[in-house]
């Protein structure tokens, strides 16, 4: 089936302005995952969820960044009061189901093409 | 503590060859998973291979083996018979499996392979 997919693909966006970036994990995949990549900071975890709930949201960097996900599927990420250091490429992921163990293949994250955030 | 760390900040191999990219990674955890991914230019992440920490073998997917050292805590990607199309950025990353924070995976700060014919 098709992957995960995200929108939209570029956003440019004026300082102190709101942004939403939406993600639609693969069909029947339980968990899903947002990160954050730029050149300075490498690859950091913001927020995974399973189901609907988001049992780790220590790697939302302040409280302008919020995420849900309703009915298990889509997933919207929200940066209120865009600044400059938030340009980045954000990437969702999303998994079969997240184990207790190290479950082999069904904890594999699938990553969409990003959204690639630029502030102004 | 790093999680992961990834030394060869760029690696370069002829077309054919094979190459190994270096990775260590720190846990008290005993039961983790190990993944690589690719990075073309493009941007899109690629799984490429997953080992988990009481897998008995080696895990191989293709042209892809993971030479996975538990004592060492090493986790080295080697590429056989490299192709102009394997140049891209690799990162190797883990995931934990207690805690909170057991859904997250950890990267390190990626490897970018420039394949030469």
């Amino acid at each position: 089936g098709a992957g995960v997919s995200q929108s939209p693909s570029n956003k440019v966006t004026e300082k102190g302005k709101d942004v939403e970036l939406r993600c639609d994990p693969i069909s029947g995949h339980t968990a899903l995952y947002w990160y954050r990549q730029s050149l300075g900071q490498g690859l950091e975890f913001l927020i995974y969820f399973q189901g609907n709930s988001a049992p780790d949201k220590s790697g939302l960097p302040s409280d302008r960044f919020s995420a849900e996900r309703t009915g298990g599927s889509v997933s919207t990420l929200t940066i209120q009061r865009t600044q400059q250091e938030d340009s980045a490429v954000y990437l969702c992921a999303s998994s079969l189901a997240i184990s207790g163990t190290s479950g082999g293949s069904s904890d594999i994250q699938y990553f969409g093409a990003g959204t690639r955030l630029s502030v102004l | 503590a790093q999680k992961i760390t990834q030394t060869q900040p760029g690696m370069f191999v002829q077309e054919k060859e094979a190459v190994t990219l270096d990775c260590t990674y720190d846990t008290s955890d005993p039961s983790y998973g190990l993944f690589w991914y690719k990075q073309p230019s493009s941007g899109e992440m690629i799984f490429l291979i997953y080992q988990g920490s009481y897998d008995q073998q080696n895990a191989t997917e293709g042209r892809y083996s993971l030479n996975f050292q538990k004592a060492r805590k090493s986790a080295n990607l080697v590429i056989s018979a490299s192709q102009l199309g394997d140049s891209a950025m690799y990162f190797c990353a883990m995931r934990e499996s207690r805690g909170s924070t057991l859904g997250r995976l950890y990267f390190g700060r990626g490897t970018q392979l420039t394949v030469w014919p």
